[in-house]
């Protein structure tokens, strides 16, 4: 299957600061890109979808402004979480856009702490 | 909208004893469905699909499925439950463009007793 690297796998902040979390498609291209966040004892929710060389959709409910994501080539895209609130606090998996009759592949995580 | 009910929140089953997680879906079309469990702090891992054709699909670790179009159900079995099984299951829908974008249940917590 395909190899999803996502970095960090877990990272503490201070309130106020910003944090980049990066989602790399080792072994394909990926002309898109899933955020989703899980808060403890919850389910995954779809954040938004960043599509390469273009603005990313955001869900209904997710400040566009406070989750900046990129997607400047076809194996990279970044999550960059500003001015981290404690409410932020949470675990983010990114999963690259797969083609029809294909399973979905998932980053390993990373598990966000602000303080 | 699509969406996934994962009725039971929590089940704990005896190892050795025979498993069965529910999962009903919502969806205008043939859907296609997964199944992912996932360890604490760690990211998910499939552990099968069904795209299209035989309803029962057998996946990793003994797990097997069965679709019921009649149900809107895709049940998650397994005939002998072993203690490192115990984790969190998700059921989830995809368009059958990109399953990379999911719909997923709120998921069940397997405890297994020893």
């Amino acid at each position: 299957g395909a190899v999803v690297s996502q970095h960090p796998s877990w990272v503490i902040c201070k309130s106020g600061t910003s944090v980049k979390i990066e989602c790399r498609s080792l072994d394909f291209q990926a002309t898109t890109m899933f955020w989703y966040r899980q808060f403890p004892k919850q389910s995954l929710m779809l954040m938004a979808t960043s599509n390469e060389g273009s603005k990313a959709t955001y869900e209904q409910g997710v400040e566009k402004d406070k989750f900046l994501i990129n997607h400047a080539s076809l194996t990279l895209s970044t999550l960059t979480v500003t001015s981290a609130h404690p409410e932020d606090s949470s675990f983010y998996i990114c999963s690259p856009g797969a083609g029809p009759n294909t399973e979905a592949f998932f980053g390993q995580g990373t598990r966000l702490t602000v303080v | 909208a699509q969406s996934v009910t994962q009725p039971d929140i929590h089940i704990t089953v005896s190892e050795g004893a025979s498993l069965e997680l529910r999962c009903n879906y919502s969806y205008g079309a043939t859907p296609y469905l997964f199944w992912y469990v996932q360890s604490p702090g760690q990211g998910l891992q499939l552990l099968l699909k069904y795209f299209s054709g035989d309803t029962l699909v057998q996946g990793i670790k003994g797990f097997e499925a069965e679709f019921k179009r009649s149900q809107s159900s895709f049940n998650l079995r397994k005939p002998s439950v072993h203690w490192s099984d115990a984790a969190e299951y998700f059921c989830a829908v995809a368009f059958n463009t990109n399953a990379g974008k999911s719909t997923f249940g709120d998921g069940t917590t397997l405890t297994v007793k020893p």
